[in-house]
C-alpha cells in the first residue's frame, strides 16, 4: 500500500525557514518523480514544486522560486521542501503526492501557519 | 500561466442522478509528447484529494465507472452517473502539460 506521511510544519514567524519531510513507502520511491502541493486555508489547490525521479530536474511556481527548495533522498525514501523567508501568504496545507499517472498519491497534508 | 476555468462553481444533485462538470484551459493541454495530461480530482470533506480520472478519460484504481471523462485540447468535461453519497465534495480539474501546472478552482457537489 502506497503511503506518504508529511511532518515539520507548524507555527513560524515570517521571514524564517522551515523544512518539510515526507516518509513514502509502499512504492520504489527512486522511481518516481515527486510534487508538494499545497492548499490554503479554505482556498483551492495549488502546485508548488516538481522533482523528477532521479531529482536531477526541479520546477516551481514563480511566488516560490528562490525561497523554497524542493530535494530528495532515494536510499532513505524521504522528499523534502526547504522553505525560507515565508511569508503570510506561504499558511497552507501542503501536501506530498507521487507523480505517477500524474499526482495519482497523497499524503494527509501538513499544516503551515507563516504569523507573527 | 494556463488558467483552467471550471463551472459550474457549485452543482446540487439528487441521489441516483446524473451530472456534469466542465474544465476549460487557456490553451491546448496537448504535449509536445502527443499526451494530454488534464486530470479529474475529488476532495471529500476533511481529507486530501484523490485521483479519479487521468490523461482526459483514464479511470484511476479502483474508481467506479460512474465516473467518465471526455473531451480534447482545451475543452473537457467530468461525467458523474448515479449519484452516491460518497461523490459528494469538491472537484478539481488539473493540468500537467505546461508548468506551472494550475488546478481549477474547484465544483462543490452537493445532495438536493
Amino acid at each position: 500500500e502506497v503511503q506518504l506521511v508529511e511532518s515539520g510544519g507548524g507555527l513560524v514567524q515570517p521571514g524564517r525557514s522551515m523544512k518539510l519531510s515526507c516518509a513514502a513507502s509502499g512504492f520504489t520511491f527512486s522511481n518516481y518523480g515527486m510534487a508538494w502541493v499545497r492548499q490554503a486555508p479554505t482556498k483551492g489547490l495549488e502546485w508548488v514544486a516538481t522533482i523528477s525521479y532521479d531529482g536531477s530536474s526541479t520546477y516551481y511556481r514563480d511566488s516560490v522560486k528562490g525561497r523554497f527548495t524542493i530535494s530528495r533522498d532515494n536510499a532513505k525514501s524521504t522528499l523534502y521542501l526547504q522553505m525560507n523567508s515565508l511569508r503570510s501568504e506561504d499558511t497552507a496545507t501542503y501536501y506530498c503526492t507521487r507523480r505517477g499517472t500524474g499526482s495519482d498519491y497523497w499524503g494527509q497534508g501538513v499544516m503551515v501557519t507563516v504569523s507573527s | 500561466d494556463v488558467v483552467m476555468t471550471q463551472t459550474p462553481v457549485s452543482l446540487s444533485v439528487s441521489l441516483g442522478g446524473q451530472t456534469s462538470i466542465s474544465c476549460r484551459s487557456s490553451q491546448s493541454l496537448v504535449h509536445s509528447d502527443g499526451n494530454t495530461y488534464l486530470y479529474w480530482y475529488l476532495q471529500k470533506p476533511g481529507q486530501s484529494p484523490q485521483l479519479l480520472i487521468y490523461k482526459v478519460s483514464n479511470r484511476f484504481s479502483g474508481v467506479p465507472d460512474r465516473f467518465s471523462g471526455s473531451g480534447s485540447g482545451t475543452d473537457f468535461t467530468l461525467k458523474i452517473s448515479r449519484v452516491e453519497p460518497e461523490d459528494l465534495g469538491v472537484y478539481y480539474c488539473y493540468q500537467g502539460t505546461h508548468y506551472p501546472h494550475t488546478f481549477g478552482a474547484g465544483t462543490k457537489l452537493e445532495l438536493k
